[in-house]
């Protein structure tokens, strides 16, 4: 079974400062994606980057970018120029794409505030 | 835009109540799941469809069930409420096949039972 780590149950920088936040798992498998979802109070849950396992490349999206590290199963989300609207929650998932098991696994979050 | 519409944002129910959470979705789309989020514990599946009249357990589906007879409805059901089911609960849709494996989720219903 997979799991999902998520070490920072809370973060809070000032706005316009770049922040990353943290996620490993483990798996046995070789094939999966990993994804960041973020979730603003009281909205619903939005996908924010997606990384496929089989890429070398980081991927980017305009100010979110993630640092995957295969070999030591880490992938962090990195925010740059924070804005007042990046306050969420962020949740790291994980799934496998094996055929018939295409569940995700998510981590608990992190609760990050951005401070005007 | 996908729209995946939770037909109630707030429950209070009663212990031992049945209650109906209903999940709609205007994409098409094949798979179909609930989650349930709490505090400190992310989002745990519940349950999940491939299709209409298909299920199958996720990692905690005890004391719930599910419906899928259209399929753009998935509906979760606890047959008899308790307050440890006191939770958000998420629905999520998203095609068939791998894909990019994007999940589209409804807005949550936040479910109080006392």
């Amino acid at each position: 079974a997979q799991t999902v780590t998520q070490s920072q149950p809370e973060m809070s920088v000032q706005e316009a400062e770049t922040v990353t936040l943290s996620c490993t798992y483990d798996t046995s498998e070789n094939n999966y994606y990993l994804f960041w979802y973020k979730q603003p109070p009281s909205r619903q849950m939005i996908l924010v980057i997606r990384q496929e396992a089989y890429k070398q490349q980081n991927a980017t999206e305009n100010r979110f970018s993630v640092n995957f590290q295969k070999a030591a199963k880490s992938f962090s989300l990195k925010i740059s120029d924070s804005q007042l609207g990046d306050t969420a929650m962020y949740f790291c998932a994980f799934m496998n794409l094996n055929f018939g098991n295409e569940k995700l696994t998510f981590g608990t979050g992190t609760r990050l505030t951005i401070i005007p | 835009d996908v729209k995946v519409t939770q037909s109630s944002r707030y429950l209070v129910k009663r212990t031992g109540e049945k209650v109906f959470l209903e999940c709609v979705q205007d994409m098409d789309h094949e798979n179909m799941f609930w989650y349930r989020q709490d505090p400190g514990l992310g989002l745990r599946l519940i349950y999940f469809s491939y299709d209409v009249k298909m299920k199958e357990k996720g990692d905690i589906p005890e004391g719930y069930s599910v419906s899928r007879e259209k399929k753009e409805r998935f509906s979760l059901i606890l047959e008899s409420a308790s307050t440890n089911q006191t939770s958000m609960y998420l629905c999520a849709s998203r095609p068939a096949g791998l894909g990019t494996g994007e999940l589209f989720f409804g807005e949550g219903s936040r479910l109080t039972v006392l």
